[in-house]
């Protein structure tokens, strides 16, 4: 079963806005991570946040994490048309590592 | 630069086949993993291994078997391909957990097509 479900599934941004995605989840964490996806390829990890931590950046990227509410939110400032990819976000269970159904991002020109 | 190889990128097999899906990490990771990701359903775990001989199932096993006898060779077997296995398998790889989860190094993919 999912245990991290994105929103929006799409999403559609001029280059150069910010994009925001988010992520909830169902059960306690000890960390959650967030993956992208170039059409046809494979993840490529972005960014881990630990179930102690509420905020993290790292480039253009911004990752905040609320356990109380069970929730993550990705934010990539300043879009490129290289960010077109699909997002993911990751949780543990147990001792797996459980994928949400992703959030396709589409810069526009 | 971390690697991990799947030795097919795109496989087309025909039903009652059986299939073997190599996966080789040059990283001396012990976990490793097989996904499958299909439109509209995500990423979901096959099969994954903590260490050498070693295997444990993930949420949709039926169908699939591994094998790992050496610790940079993960392999996911299709006894009996079916069409209903036709998508994008994923293997993974990455360190120890020890209690908080590690980034998983990812292959590029194989995708079957099971006639």
């Amino acid at each position: 079963s999912q245990q991290g479900e994105e929103d929006p599934q799409a999403l559609s941004i001029q280059e150069g806005e910010n994009a925001t995605m988010n992520c909830s989840y169902k059960t306690s964490i000890n960390n959650l991570q967030w993956y992208r996806q170039n059409s046809g390829r494979g993840l490529v990890h972005l960014i881990l946040i630990r179930s102690n931590e509420r905020e993290k950046h790292s480039g253009r990227l911004r990752v905040t994490l609320d356990t109380s509410k069970k929730s993550s939110s990705l934010l990539i400032t300043a879009s490129r048309a290289a960010d077109t990819a699909s997002y993911f976000c990751a949780t543990d269970r147990y001792d797996k590592i459980i994928f949400g159904k992703g959030t396709r991002l589409h810069i526009l020109p | 630069d971390v690697k991990v190889t799947q030795s097919s990128r795109y496989l087309v097999k025909r039903t009652g086949e059986k299939v073997f899906l190599e996966c080789v990490q040059d990283m001396d990771h012990e976990n490793m993993f097989w996904y499958r990701q299909d439109p509209g359903l995500g990423l979901r775990l096959i099969y994954f291994s903590y260490d050498v001989k070693m295997k444990e199932k993930g949420d949709i096993p039926e169908g699939y078997s591994v094998s790992r006898e050496k610790k940079e060779r993960f392999s996911l077997i299709l006894e009996s391909a079916s069409t209903n296995q036709t998508s994008m398998y994923l293997c993974a790889s990455s360190t120890p957990w020890t209690g908080h989860t590690g980034e998983l190094f990812f292959g590029e993919g194989s995708r079957l097509t099971v006639l």
